[in-house]
């Protein structure tokens, strides 16, 4: 079935640095990805997303890259802060009616000082 | 303020005793839906609502109902809760043709 495999699981970086997280997904025909940001005891919130017509996003210090052919998309988060510790998740949309939102399972990022 | 709420944010049960764990939207926004949370494991969609009375499974329906009679509402009915339902479940909604979802608090549920 549909999947979106989210790597790694756990990232630590010191601040300033930047940090990437990659996803790659199963269906060709999926057209828009979403990265969602999730404090600790917080409900996810969307940070940035992409459509497939687009190759790259940027949101000051958040980009976005996606890679059609190669069905993969990684975030990049330059100039890492502390606040940006958090669990990241990726998504795909794998339905024409864009009812199914497959996760993948989450990225520790933690940022030290 | 438009929001997404949920009630209870806690709640611990006891196996077999339904409960309901209600979501209301007041953005006015067709899509519902209901997800779980596990450790490593990420959030898996349970059911969601494209419109009032229109529901349909996601990937993890077994041992949940839902309904949506109001476009508002969309309550998640545990008839019988056993332990593997425990876990921290989020409601999530979106206006039909914006694919960005919006999150509710989440609820936290152990089933004993």
């Amino acid at each position: 079935g549909e999947n979106v495999e989210q790597h790694p699981s756990t990232l630590s970086v010191q601040e300033g640095d930047s940090a990437v997280i990659k996803c790659t997904y199963s269906d060709s025909a999926s057209n828009y990805f979403p990265w969602y940001k999730q404090e600790l005891g917080k409900r996810p919130q969307l940070i940035i997303d992409i459509r497939s017509n687009v190759g790259e996003k940027k949101d000051q210090r958040i980009a976005v890259t996606l890679n059609k052919t190669a069905k993969h998309f990684s975030l990049h988060i330059t100039e890492t802060q502390p606040e940006d510790s958090a669990v990241y998740f990726c998504a795909a949309i794998f339905n024409q009616a864009g009812t199914a939102l497959i996760f993948g399972k989450g990225t520790t990022l933690s940022v030290s000082s | 303020e438009a929001q997404v709420t949920q009630n209870p944010r806690y709640l611990i049960t006891v196996t077999g005793k339904k409960l309901t764990v209600t979501c209301s939207q007041n953005m006015n926004h067709e899509y519902m839906s209901w997800y779980r949370q596990d450790p490593g494991l990420g959030l898996r969609q349970i059911y969601y609502s494209m419109n009032v009375e229109v529901t349909d499974k996601g990937d993890v329906p077994e041992g949940y109902k839902v309904s949506r009679k109001e476009k508002r509402n969309f309550p998640l009915i545990l008839e019988s809760p056993s332990p593997n339902q425990t876990s921290l479940y989020f409601c999530a909604s979106r206006l039909q043709g914006n694919d960005e979802q919006f999150f509710g608090p989440g609820t936290r549920l152990t089933v004993l």
